[in-house]
């Protein structure tokens, strides 16, 4: 899995959008970048993965440069339930023996 | 709904103690990992298999120890139980392949487990 780099906290005001960055700048042609979020005392939670292209679905949009070397995450209407670590992973498209590599992650603090 | 699910959700053992961590998932999966979380340090991949009796070392496998005889269980075993061991362990599940990049990882709740 390509390293990935995101920012270690962010906060944003409820109601407004949160964007959390990340950059991947070594990935491969066949990775996917793939979004988690992390809500205190749970386990990590699926949230969005691409390729290439934007991609939306209920919970976020994923929008990826051209170049593929950054990516950010988008919560349009970001609310309290939302405050969590946000991690951004590089992974191939089949799994086969492939490490699924977390890092630390983006602290998001949604307040009011 | 995929399900993963870990044995125990907290857990107190004494030093040098044997202890067994037990995943199981019900979605089929190939992939199956271990994880321990700390404060700071994020998520840390311990183990990983990726299918029946297949493993391989994570980034901190120095201590642990992983079992695969079934496709669906996927045990953490520390040998020898050490107060640096405390930790929360999360055990995660996916498919080996997919279309389109549907290999999502599926998490437990985790194991809060005190080596005292």
């Amino acid at each position: 899995d390509a390293k990935t780099t995101q920012p270690t906290s962010m906060d944003c005001a409820e109601g407004r959008a949160a964007n959390l960055p990340c950059n991947h700048s070594t990935i491969s042609g066949n990775e996917y970048v793939y979004w988690y979020r992390q809500i205190h005392s749970q386990g990590p939670q699926y949230i969005i993965h691409g390729l290439k292209n934007n991609e939306t679905n209920e919970m976020a949009s994923l929008i990826i440069t051209e170049d593929r070397k950054s990516s950010t995450l988008i919560l349009p209407h970001a609310t309290l339930r939302d405050t969590a670590v946000y991690y951004c992973i590089a992974s191939l498209l089949t799994g086969g023996g492939n490490k699924l590599t977390f890092g630390t992650g983006t602290q998001l603090k949604v307040e009011l | 709904d995929v399900k993963v699910t870990q044995s125990s959700r907290y857990l107190v053992k004494r030093t040098g103690e044997k202890v067994f961590l037990e995943c199981v998932q019900d979605m089929d999966h190939e992939n199956m990992f271990w994880y321990r979380q700390d404060p700071g340090l994020g998520l840390r991949l311990i183990y990983f298999s990726y299918d029946v009796k297949m493993k391989e070392k994570g980034d901190i496998p120095e201590g642990y120890s992983v079992s695969r005889e079934k496709k669906e269980r996927f045990s953490l075993i520390l040998e020898s139980a050490s107060t640096n061991q405390t930790s929360m362990y999360l055990c995660a599940s996916r498919r080996a392949t997919g279309r389109k990049g549907d290999t999502e990882a599926f998490f437990g709740q985790g194991t809060r487990l005190t080596v005292v």
